[in-house]
Protein backbone atom coordinates (compact mmCIF):
# COMPACT_ATOMS: atom_id res chain seq x y z
CA UNK A 1 0.00 0.00 0.00
CA UNK A 2 1.09 3.79 -0.26
CA UNK A 3 0.44 6.31 2.65
CA UNK A 4 -0.15 9.83 1.08
CA UNK A 5 -0.29 13.20 2.98
CA UNK A 6 -1.81 16.26 1.44
CA UNK A 7 -0.81 19.75 2.66
CA UNK A 8 -3.37 21.92 3.39
CA UNK A 9 -6.09 20.06 4.10
CA UNK A 10 -8.33 23.18 3.55
CA UNK A 11 -8.21 26.21 3.19
CA UNK A 12 -10.56 29.84 2.46
CA UNK A 13 -9.00 31.85 -0.36
CA UNK A 14 -9.42 35.07 -1.71
CA UNK A 15 -10.15 35.69 -5.83
CA UNK A 16 -7.37 36.05 -8.12
CA UNK A 17 -4.80 35.25 -5.50
CA UNK A 18 -3.20 31.06 -6.04
CA UNK A 19 -2.89 28.36 -3.62
CA UNK A 20 -0.24 25.61 -3.82
CA UNK A 21 -1.56 22.00 -2.82
CA UNK A 22 1.33 19.64 -1.71
CA UNK A 23 1.35 15.71 -2.16
CA UNK A 24 3.77 13.38 -0.50
CA UNK A 25 4.08 9.62 -0.61
CA UNK A 26 5.61 7.41 1.66
CA UNK A 27 7.40 5.45 -1.23
CA UNK A 28 8.98 6.21 -4.98
CA UNK A 29 6.20 6.27 -7.70
CA UNK A 30 6.51 7.23 -11.23
CA UNK A 31 3.66 8.11 -11.81
CA UNK A 32 1.04 10.74 -9.32
CA UNK A 33 -2.58 12.15 -10.37
CA UNK A 34 -4.34 14.82 -9.71
CA UNK A 35 -7.85 14.95 -9.59
CA UNK A 36 -10.55 17.46 -8.75
CA UNK A 37 -13.91 16.65 -7.33
CA UNK A 38 -16.93 19.50 -7.20
CA UNK A 39 -19.50 19.24 -4.46
CA UNK A 40 -21.87 16.64 -5.08
CA UNK A 41 -20.14 15.20 -8.06
CA UNK A 42 -17.37 12.73 -8.56
CA UNK A 43 -13.80 12.79 -9.63
CA UNK A 44 -12.16 14.58 -12.61
CA UNK A 45 -8.84 14.33 -13.72
CA UNK A 46 -6.99 17.01 -13.90
CA UNK A 47 -3.76 15.67 -15.30
CA UNK A 48 -1.07 12.99 -14.57
CA UNK A 49 2.46 14.18 -13.34
CA UNK A 50 5.46 12.38 -14.15
CA UNK A 51 8.86 13.25 -12.79
CA UNK A 52 11.21 14.37 -15.27
CA UNK A 53 8.63 15.10 -18.15
CA UNK A 54 6.13 17.74 -17.91
CA UNK A 55 2.65 16.99 -16.95
CA UNK A 56 0.31 15.55 -19.09
CA UNK A 57 -2.99 17.73 -18.60
CA UNK A 58 -6.39 16.63 -19.69
CA UNK A 59 -9.09 18.50 -21.96
CA UNK A 60 -10.17 21.30 -20.14
CA UNK A 61 -7.75 22.15 -17.76
CA UNK A 62 -4.27 23.90 -18.81
CA UNK A 63 -0.86 24.54 -17.70
CA UNK A 64 -1.77 28.08 -16.92
CA UNK A 65 -4.23 27.09 -14.75
CA UNK A 66 -3.20 24.51 -12.98
CA UNK A 67 0.61 24.39 -12.96
CA UNK A 68 2.06 21.24 -11.57
CA UNK A 69 5.47 20.28 -10.74
CA UNK A 70 6.80 16.88 -9.93
CA UNK A 71 10.52 17.32 -8.12
CA UNK A 72 11.25 13.43 -7.59
CA UNK A 73 9.19 10.14 -7.17
CA UNK A 74 7.63 11.19 -3.39
CA UNK A 75 6.40 14.50 -4.28
CA UNK A 76 4.15 16.86 -6.52
CA UNK A 77 2.61 20.16 -6.04
CA UNK A 78 -0.83 21.26 -7.94
CA UNK A 79 -1.16 25.13 -8.02
CA UNK A 80 -4.53 26.42 -8.87
CA UNK A 81 -4.17 30.15 -9.97
CA UNK A 82 -5.98 33.17 -10.26
CA UNK A 83 -8.73 31.42 -8.13
CA UNK A 84 -12.51 32.12 -9.04
CA UNK A 85 -15.28 30.68 -7.22
CA UNK A 86 -16.07 27.89 -9.60
CA UNK A 87 -12.83 26.47 -8.28
CA UNK A 88 -14.18 25.86 -4.91
CA UNK A 89 -13.71 21.72 -4.83
CA UNK A 90 -11.46 19.37 -3.31
CA UNK A 91 -7.92 18.44 -4.66
CA UNK A 92 -6.87 15.04 -4.53
CA UNK A 93 -3.83 13.55 -5.54
CA UNK A 94 -3.42 9.68 -6.12
CA UNK A 95 -0.67 7.29 -7.20
CA UNK A 96 -1.57 3.62 -8.70
CA UNK A 97 -0.10 0.74 -6.84
CA UNK A 98 2.18 -0.42 -9.58
CA UNK A 99 3.34 1.88 -12.45
CA UNK A 100 1.14 1.62 -15.66
CA UNK A 101 -0.84 -2.00 -15.99
CA UNK A 102 -4.26 -2.90 -15.26
CA UNK A 103 -5.52 -4.69 -11.88
CA UNK A 104 -3.56 -1.36 -10.06
CA UNK A 105 -5.42 -0.03 -7.08
CA UNK A 106 -5.26 3.61 -6.60
CA UNK A 107 -4.23 5.25 -3.37
CA UNK A 108 -5.95 9.27 -2.22
CA UNK A 109 -4.11 11.60 0.18
CA UNK A 110 -6.76 12.56 2.04
CA UNK A 111 -7.90 15.30 0.02
CA UNK A 112 -7.87 19.59 -0.13
CA UNK A 113 -10.77 20.95 0.68
CA UNK A 114 -10.71 24.98 -1.53
CA UNK A 115 -13.43 27.33 -0.85
CA UNK A 116 -12.87 30.41 -2.97
CA UNK A 117 -14.48 33.33 -1.91
CA UNK B 1 -22.54 9.96 -23.93
CA UNK B 2 -20.50 9.97 -20.65
CA UNK B 3 -17.74 7.41 -20.51
CA UNK B 4 -19.04 5.70 -17.44
CA UNK B 5 -22.57 6.00 -16.03
CA UNK B 6 -24.08 5.42 -12.93
CA UNK B 7 -27.90 6.01 -11.22
CA UNK B 8 -26.61 8.60 -8.85
CA UNK B 9 -29.23 6.97 -6.25
CA UNK B 10 -30.18 7.13 -3.71
CA UNK B 11 -30.64 3.72 -3.05
CA UNK B 12 -32.47 3.69 0.53
CA UNK B 13 -32.55 0.30 2.08
CA UNK B 14 -33.52 -1.73 5.33
CA UNK B 15 -30.60 -3.57 7.09
CA UNK B 16 -30.69 -7.02 5.66
CA UNK B 17 -31.24 -6.16 2.01
CA UNK B 18 -29.88 -7.43 -0.83
CA UNK B 19 -28.93 -4.23 -3.42
CA UNK B 20 -28.04 -4.01 -6.88
CA UNK B 21 -25.78 -1.54 -8.97
CA UNK B 22 -25.24 -1.50 -12.67
CA UNK B 23 -22.46 0.74 -14.18
CA UNK B 24 -21.77 1.29 -18.17
CA UNK B 25 -18.84 2.18 -19.76
CA UNK B 26 -18.32 3.34 -23.85
CA UNK B 27 -15.20 2.55 -24.40
CA UNK B 28 -14.85 -1.22 -25.39
CA UNK B 29 -10.99 -1.32 -25.70
CA UNK B 30 -11.39 -0.87 -21.27
CA UNK B 31 -8.95 -2.58 -19.41
CA UNK B 32 -9.64 -2.79 -16.01
CA UNK B 33 -12.99 -2.26 -13.66
CA UNK B 34 -12.70 -1.26 -10.20
CA UNK B 35 -15.49 -0.70 -7.63
CA UNK B 36 -14.35 2.27 -4.90
CA UNK B 37 -16.06 3.04 -1.74
CA UNK B 38 -16.14 7.06 -0.47
CA UNK B 39 -17.47 8.29 2.70
CA UNK B 40 -18.40 11.48 2.98
CA UNK B 41 -15.80 14.08 3.20
CA UNK B 42 -13.20 11.58 2.86
CA UNK B 43 -11.23 9.78 0.10
CA UNK B 44 -12.74 7.25 -2.23
CA UNK B 45 -10.87 3.48 -0.93
CA UNK B 46 -10.57 0.92 -3.13
CA UNK B 47 -13.85 -1.56 -2.92
CA UNK B 48 -12.69 -4.50 -4.70
CA UNK B 49 -11.35 -4.93 -8.96
CA UNK B 50 -13.58 -6.68 -10.99
CA UNK B 51 -12.27 -10.05 -12.79
CA UNK B 52 -13.89 -11.32 -16.06
CA UNK B 53 -14.90 -14.25 -14.23
CA UNK B 54 -16.74 -12.28 -12.05
CA UNK B 55 -15.41 -11.76 -7.98
CA UNK B 56 -17.00 -12.10 -4.80
CA UNK B 57 -15.40 -11.06 -1.45
CA UNK B 58 -17.87 -11.57 1.26
CA UNK B 59 -21.08 -9.88 0.96
CA UNK B 60 -20.25 -8.47 -1.95
CA UNK B 61 -20.00 -9.67 -5.65
CA UNK B 62 -18.78 -7.90 -8.40
CA UNK B 63 -19.64 -8.87 -12.41
CA UNK B 64 -18.28 -7.48 -15.54
CA UNK B 65 -20.11 -7.99 -18.74
CA UNK B 66 -17.73 -7.27 -21.60
CA UNK B 67 -20.00 -7.70 -24.26
CA UNK B 68 -22.68 -5.26 -23.00
CA UNK B 69 -20.25 -3.17 -21.42
CA UNK B 70 -21.26 -3.18 -18.08
CA UNK B 71 -20.53 -3.36 -14.50
CA UNK B 72 -22.39 -4.51 -11.21
CA UNK B 73 -22.19 -4.72 -7.51
CA UNK B 74 -24.78 -6.47 -5.19
CA UNK B 75 -24.30 -6.04 -1.54
CA UNK B 76 -25.96 -9.10 0.30
CA UNK B 77 -27.24 -8.50 3.95
CA UNK B 78 -26.67 -4.77 3.88
CA UNK B 79 -25.20 -3.20 7.16
CA UNK B 80 -25.54 0.60 8.53
CA UNK B 81 -21.48 0.86 7.90
CA UNK B 82 -22.17 -0.11 4.00
CA UNK B 83 -23.97 3.76 3.72
CA UNK B 84 -21.73 5.45 1.26
CA UNK B 85 -21.28 6.75 -2.34
CA UNK B 86 -19.97 3.38 -4.49
CA UNK B 87 -17.84 4.91 -7.19
CA UNK B 88 -17.67 2.75 -10.96
CA UNK B 89 -13.99 3.36 -12.01
CA UNK B 90 -12.84 2.23 -15.24
CA UNK B 91 -9.30 2.14 -16.75
CA UNK B 92 -8.49 2.02 -20.16
CA UNK B 93 -6.84 4.37 -23.05
CA UNK B 94 -8.04 6.97 -24.76
CA UNK B 95 -6.05 8.79 -27.78
CA UNK B 96 -3.17 6.39 -26.54
CA UNK B 97 -3.23 7.35 -22.67
CA UNK B 98 -4.15 5.43 -20.50
CA UNK B 99 -6.24 6.50 -17.61
CA UNK B 100 -9.04 6.03 -14.64
CA UNK B 101 -12.25 7.51 -15.19
CA UNK B 102 -14.66 7.52 -12.56
CA UNK B 103 -18.41 7.53 -12.90
CA UNK B 104 -20.86 9.99 -10.81
CA UNK B 105 -21.42 7.29 -8.02
CA UNK B 106 -24.39 5.93 -6.47
CA UNK B 107 -25.24 6.73 -2.95
CA UNK B 108 -26.34 4.05 -1.03
CA UNK B 109 -28.80 4.94 2.59
CA UNK B 110 -29.02 1.47 4.56
CA UNK B 111 -31.91 2.25 7.06
CA UNK B 112 -32.66 0.54 10.92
Amino acid sequence: SAVISQKPSRDICQRGTSLTIQCQVDSQVTMMFWYRQQPGQSLTLIATANQGSEATYESGFVIDKFPISRPNLTFSTLTVSNMSPEDSSIYLCSVPLLAGGPYNEQFFGPGTRLTVL
Amino acid sequence: RKEVEQDPGPFNVPEGATVAFNCTYSNSASQSFFWYRQDCRKEPKLLMSVYSSGNEDGRFTAQLNRASQYISLLIRDSKLSDSATYLCVVYGTTSGTYKYIFGTGTRLKVLA
